[in-house]
Order: C-alpha cells, then structure tokens, then sequence
C-alpha cells in the first residue's frame, strides 16, 4: 500500500514553456502532499505543501507564481513550472502523507521524481 | 539539517559487513524520524522510523539507533547487499514553529557495497 505515481518521468522543454507534474497517490487518499526539488548530490529541499481544496503553502524563497501548485482531489496534486529557464532544471520529487493512524500519518511516501531539462 | 552545495559523505563496505549511517539533528522539538533510502534517479523509499519516546527500533536486517541527549540518529544494516548501494537520507519531523508537520532532510550518506 501507499503507492505514489509521479508523471512524467523526464521531460524536456524548450525555454519560456509551462511543464505540469503530476503526483497520484495510488491507493490512498492524500490530503496533504509535499513537492520537493533536489539537485544532484544534494538533499531534497521542500519547495511547498500542497493541501486538498485550499492555497499551497511555499518554502521560503519559492515563487509561488513561478511553481504553481493545484491539490483538486484526495488522490491528485500537480506542480506547474511557469515560463521554464535553464536554471529551472532540477529533479522534482512529489510525496505524500499516507493517512494512517496514530504515528504513522507522519511517514511520507514519495514518487519516482520527474526530471526537467530546460534548453 | 541540509547542507547544500557540499559533497555527500560516503562509506564503502564490503558485501556481507555491517553497515551503520549517522545522521545528526539539530531540532530539540523534532519527536519522529524516518530513514529514507534513494537509489539514483529515483524518489527516495521509506525504510524505517522511529519514535522520540524510543531509543531503538529493529526492522528486517536494519536498525535505527536514536540518542536524544547528543541529537544523533544512526542507521544499521545488517549483512549489506550490493542493493543497499544507494543515498541514506534521515528526515526528522518537526512539531514546532514554522517547520510543524513537515520533514527536514539530512545531507545524505552515500552507500556503495562492493561485492
């Protein structure tokens, strides 16, 4: 259980267009999912918190405008890069709470990760 | 907590020892932490966790060793397989200020069995 899909895996654009991600989760219901960038060798850094049916709540220095964040049902967030640039390219991982009881609603499971490259 | 723009730290072992992996955290009101397991090119994958009211929680091959008082955490694993080989991330979950509800990711260990 808690199986998190993440599509696509890899996408490349051209610079100056939107890429949307999404983020399922598969046999669960996620009221509360998580985006995530990561560079290489380095740690996941959290860009913002996507709740079910209200506004994303972003990390410091995120722009919200920039990485638009869409959370429409218990099993679906997606993440928009705007008007993408070569320095939007990163890894970007989404997760998820799993909703179960006691401790365990703690535990976030995440996708396989998308990676964009921006020419 | 995050270290960005710094080289991972690594351990090599042979197939069949012992691994452990520290991580050290620096949030006193952080009360659950995961061990997370990433292999290249994928999303991270949940291993174990474990309770700031524990000091030890065992799983299959893995044990996760927490020390409040010096705010260390510390991953065993037990018989390392060449699939162990991957990047070891802690994450603490905060319950105070404006990181409440959320994870804090360590820097990552870079594990690499050799058969």
């Amino acid at each position: 259980g808690a199986v998190v899909s993440q599509h696509p895996s890899w996408v490349i654009c051209k610079s100056g267009t939107s890429v949307k991600i999404e983020c399922r989760s598969l046999d669960f219901q996620a009221t509360t999912m998580f985006w995530y960038r990561q560079f290489p060798k380095q740690s996941l850094m959290l860009m913002a918190t996507s709740n079910e049916g209200s506004k994303a709540t972003y990390e410091q220095g995120v722009e919200k405008d920039k990485f638009l964040i869409n959370h429409a049902s218990l099993t679906l967030s997606t993440l928009t890069v705007t008007s993408a640039h070569p320095e939007d390219s990163s890894f970007y991982i989404c997760s998820a709470r799993s909703g179960r009881a006691g401790w365990a609603k703690n535990i976030q499971y995440f996708g396989a990760g998308t990676r964009l490259s921006v020419l | 907590g995050e270290s960005v723009g710094l080289h991972l730290p690594t351990l090599s072992v042979q197939e069949g020892d012992n691994s452990i992996i520290n991580c050290a955290y620096s949030n006193s009101a952080s009360d659950y932490f995961i061990w997370y397991k990433q292999e290249s090119g994928k999303g991270p994958q949940f291993i174990i966790d474990i309770r700031s009211n524990m000091d030890k929680r065992q799983g299959q091959r893995v044990t996760v060793l927490l020390n409040k008082t010096v705010k260390h955490l510390s991953l065993q694993i037990a018989a390392t397989q060449p699939g162990d080989s991957a990047v070891y991330f802690c994450a603490e979950n905060s319950r105070s200020g404006t990181s409440y509800g959320k994870l804090t990711f360590g820097q990552g260990t870079i594990l690499t069995v050799h058969p």
